[in-house]
């Protein structure tokens, strides 16, 4: 089975300008997660979706940080303008969520290593 | 607000040993608690998931322990390998967000296993 495939899988750029990462949940998962992992901060979410609605985006930092899931089997996760501090690794998961007290583990991609110089 | 703390921050040991991994969280009220694995340059691999009304859960040379009320966990690897060599993480998730799948991370314990 495939996993979570995000692209691209490593990202340079400079200050300002528009970056957008993709993800491709497992096929069959409803819930898809986008988080950010640092040295300082370790691993944070972002904001995850159901069903393809946000449910939760209180992680996103600023207006900058956009994202966006029009189907079931796609999602972005946009930078617009970009700055150096957004320079990180940002992974994308799935998961089945069952509702309630359901527990799925989540899936990781390989994650996309930003770097904004 | 909930935090997830994991000590030590990095572990050696000499391949065979058994050891323990440590994770501490500082609010009970959870659904469940994961460990992950995580290989370099790679995402996290769900290794174990503890239900909040369960003790501890079992796959192979690991064995995880939740004890909710004093906010621990643990992750026992036996007889370890050089493959076992990666940064562990264990993260919970927590009642109280309206049914919400969020997961509060720890930073991690990265393992390296000497053969």
């Amino acid at each position: 089975d495939a996993g979570v495939i995000q692209s691209p899988r490593h990202e340079v750029t400079e200050m300002g300008q528009e970056v957008t990462l993709r993800c491709k949940p497992i096929s069959g998962h409803n819930s898809l997660f986008w988080y950010r992992q640092t040295m300082m901060r370790g691993l944070e979410l972002l904001i995850y979706f159901n069903n393809n609605v946000p449910i939760d985006d209180s992680g996103m930092p600023e207006d900058r940080f956009s994202a966006k899931m029009p189907n079931a089997s796609f999602s972005t996760l946009k930078i617009q303008p970009s700055e150096p501090r957004d320079s990180a690794v940002y992974f994308c998961a799935s998961s089945y969520y069952v509702g309630g007290r359901g527990n799925q583990p989540q899936h990781f991609g390989d994650g996309t290593r930003l770097s904004i110089l | 607000k909930q935090e997830v703390t994991q000590i030590p921050a990095a572990l050696s040991v000499p391949e065979g040993e058994n050891l323990v991994l440590n994770c501490s969280f500082t609010d009970s009220a959870i659904y469940n608690l994961q460990w992950f694995r995580q290989d370099p340059g790679k995402g996290l691999t769900s290794l174990l998931l503890i239900q909040s009304s369960q003790r501890e859960q079992t796959s192979g040379r690991l064995n995880a322990s939740l004890d909710k009320s004093s906010g621990r966990s643990t992750l026992y690897i036996a007889a370890s390998q050089p493959g076992d060599s990666a940064t562990y993480l264990c993260a919970v998730r927590p009642l109280g967000q309206g049914g919400s799948e969020k997961l509060v991370f720890g930073k991690g314990t990265k393992l390296t296993v000497n053969p």
